[in-house]
């Protein structure tokens, strides 16, 4: 049972364009989103997060809409660096757990 | 550097060897996870600690598995007789309550 899904396994945008990655959930209980990157060979790096209380929050380049009653949450990064090419994560924890849920990623590829 | 801190970076082992992993959290973080990630999935919660109280537990986690954090401060992942299926990224992170920090993960190859 996939609690957490990103649909889309790739993207592909040009550099100084919008990127707009998706992810949807199923659990109503979850109250804290949270978005990670990753580089090869690497651990995840904690991007930016949203509570369940906001429908929106910004960090520089980085800005998470969440929509409850759709059950979906994005990431726009705006503009796109070709630096932001990585595996994009997104993750969920529910009320009465600190345990994160990850959906399977999506690859960002940014090119010139 | 202060960050979580993972040792080894890589391990190959033996089917059937047991394997010890270590997790060195951010100093002020009293909460401690261990995921694991295989090719084209997103991490998969095996266990988390909060000080030194084992408080969830994954059903993924099979009685191979054990974890420790002693003092509420490094914790150990420790598997028994390994299987080829254990292959795996193994990351830890450590959380103050928000966002998890993880560590650069130990790659674990069972032959």
């Amino acid at each position: 049972d996939q609690q957490v899904k990103q649909n889309s396994p790739s993207l592909s945008v040009q550099e100084g364009r919008i990127s707009i990655l998706n992810c949807d959930y199923t659990n109503s209980m979850f109250d804290y989103f949270l978005w990670y990157k990753k580089y090869p060979a690497e651990g995840p790096t904690f991007l930016i997060s949203i509570s369940s209380i906001k429908d929106k929050n910004e960090d520089g380049r980085f800005t998470v809409f969440l929509n409850k009653s759709a059950k979906h949450l994005s990431l726009h990064i705006v503009p796109s660096q070709p630096g932001d090419s990585a595996v994009y994560f997104c993750a969920a924890r529910g009320v009465n757990t600190d345990k994160l849920i990850f959906g399977t990623g999506t690859r960002l590829q940014v090119f010139p | 550097d202060t960050g979580v801190s993972q040792d080894p970076r890589h391990k190959i082992t033996k089917r059937g060897q047991n394997v010890t992993f270590r997790c060195d959290p951010i100093s002020e973080h009293n909460r401690l996870y261990w995921y694991r990630q295989t090719l084209g999935q997103g991490p998969e919660f095996l266990t988390y600690f909060q000080n030194e109280a084992q408080l969830e537990k994954s059903r993924l986690l099979s009685d191979r598995f054990s974890a420790e954090r002693p003092k509420g401060s490094f914790s150990t992942l420790e598997i028994q007789r390994t299987e080829q299926g254990d292959s795996a990224m193994y990351l830890c992170a450590s959380s103050p309550r928000g966002p998890a920090f993880f560590g650069q993960g130990t790659r674990l190859t069972v032959v």
